[in-house]
């Protein structure tokens, strides 16, 4: 069936270095993505969106970039930090599907200092 | 902006009693809401749709009778899980969307509730 699922279940990264947590999604309908980050215990916290007719959206220290072709999706972290440790999730929204997100396994981010 | 809660954060409870949990839109009313479940490194796992006013859609394979939901005002939805089994502990997440606004299919997530069912 239709799927969104992840490359790499775990990110180790330096403090200080930028981070690329990638995921592919196969359902060509969906038509708006986010990216959420999860800390322990904690529920999805909103980072960035964005929507089919883009494919590259920035935020603080975020970006996110989206290749319709492939349908892969990627979320940049520039100057990792502590803090940014944590799962992140994408998730995939098909607008006729009742507005419904589809996630992805996640994968989890940690940040050496 | 956008701010949903859980209540409670954290339950203990024995087996064969019911609990019930609360997801509130605390800045904005929300005609929608999601209830999902998820287990140990497991991504979320959506168990219903509540609608503001009508029944929940429940998902295939989630028990209606056993996972309550009322969705009765714009801005509260409970989740209540009936006669509740170990099996039924884990972390229970509301989410929620916009009525009105430029993000309406933007989800927005409570805190969670850890559910232990003795």
């Amino acid at each position: 069936g239709e799927s969104v699922g992840l490359h790499l279940p775990t990110l180790s990264v330096q403090e200080g270095d930028n981070s690329i947590i990638n995921c592919a999604y196969s359902n060509s309908a969906s038509d708006y993505f986010i990216w959420y980050k999860q800390e322990s215990g904690k529920g999805p916290q909103f980072i960035i969106d964005i929507r089919s007719n883009m494919d590259k959206r920035q935020g603080q220290r975020v970006t996110v970039l989206l290749n319709k072709t492939v349908k892969h999706l990627s979320l940049q972290i520039a100057a990792t930090q502590p803090g940014d440790s944590a799962v992140y999730f994408c998730a995939e929204n098909v607008n006729n599907a009742g507005n419904m997100l589809t996630f992805g396994g996640g994968t989890r981010l940690m940040v050496k200092p | 902006g956008a701010v949903v809660s859980q209540h409670p954060s954290r339950v203990i409870c024995k087996s064969g009693t019911s609990v019930k949990i609360e997801c509130r839109s605390l800045d904005f009313q929300a005609t929608t809401m999601f209830w999902y479940r998820q287990f140990p490194k497991k991504s979320l796992m959506l168990m219903a749709t509540s609608n503001e006013g009508s029944k929940a859609t429940y998902e295939q394979g989630v028990e209606k009778d056993k996972f309550l939901i009322n969705h009765a005002s714009l801005t509260l939805s409970t989740l209540t899980v009936t006669s509740a089994h170990p099996e039924d502990s884990s972390f229970y997440i509301c989410s929620a969307r916009q009525s009105r606004g430029p993000k309406t299919d933007t989800q927005y997530f409570g805190p969670g509730t850890r559910l232990t069912v003795l």
